[in-house]
């Protein structure tokens, strides 16, 4: 199994351009995770989704980050316009539920390293 | 308000001893604890995990502890070997809220040969 793949690896931009960061879940996990890591902040979950449906977003930050799942293997982690102060390592996460109850091992993948200057 | 904590930021140990970290936690609704362990430009990977109907779950050279009525474990390596050298995460989940993890800031591990 590949595992959770994020891209891109690494991402410079430009305050104020969109920034679009992408993950696909390992294949049969029907729950996917969004984090953010800083030095201050820690380990944040922005979001997380259950088959595809948007579960809690009480994490992301600001209208400025937007997230889709439009199928089982593919989600989006949208930042617009983007900020410095949104400088982090984004991972993405993915686990096995069964009836709406997760097993909780979460799956993680390499991190996207977001710059933005 | 932090509901997970790890008061330690960093360890330090010599090879072959015993490695603790600790973990403390608020929510009295948290009945699944996990450690997860991350090195340098990798994502986390699951390491060990306890349920709250036991307090000691074993594999190998890691171990962890639960003591639910100080809302607190630990987790014990031995011996520690400098491939452990790495950062720890511990997290906490209520299974009645599927899915949702909340995770430490961290302790980040260093075992000296």
């Amino acid at each position: 199994d590949a595992g959770v793949i994020q891209s891109p690896r690494h991402e410079v931009t430009e305050m104020g351009q969109e920034v679009t960061l992408r993950c696909k879940p390992i294949s049969g996990h029907d729950y996917l995770f969004w984090y953010r890591q800083t030095m201050m902040r820690g380990l944040e979950l922005l979001i997380y989704f259950n088959n595809n449906v948007p579960i809690d977003d009480s994490g992301m930050p600001e209208d400025r980050f937007s997230a889709k799942m439009p199928n089982a293997s593919f989600s989006t982690l949208k930042i617009q316009p983007s900020e410095p102060r949104d400088s982090a390592v984004y991972f993405c996460a993915s686990s096995f539920g069964t009836s709406g109850v997760s097993t909780d091992t979460q799956y993680f993948g390499p991190g996207t390293r977001l710059t933005v200057l | 308000d932090q509901q997970v904590k790890q008061n330690s930021p960093s360890l330090s140990v010599q090879e072959g001893r015993i490695s603790i970290l600790n973990c403390d936690y608020t929510n009295s609704m948290f009945d699944y604890f996990l450690w997860y362990k991350k090195y340098p430009a990798e994502g986390p990977t699951f390491l060990i995990s306890i349920s709250s109907i036991k307090d000691k779950n074993e594999d190998g050279r890691f171990t962890v502890f639960l003591n639910k009525s100080a809302k607190h474990l630990s987790l014990h390596i031995v011996p520690s070997q400098p491939g452990d050298s790495a950062v720890y995460f511990c997290a906490a989940s209520a299974r009645r809220k599927a899915g949702k993890s909340t995770f430490g800031d961290g302790t980040t591990l260093t075992v000296k040969p």
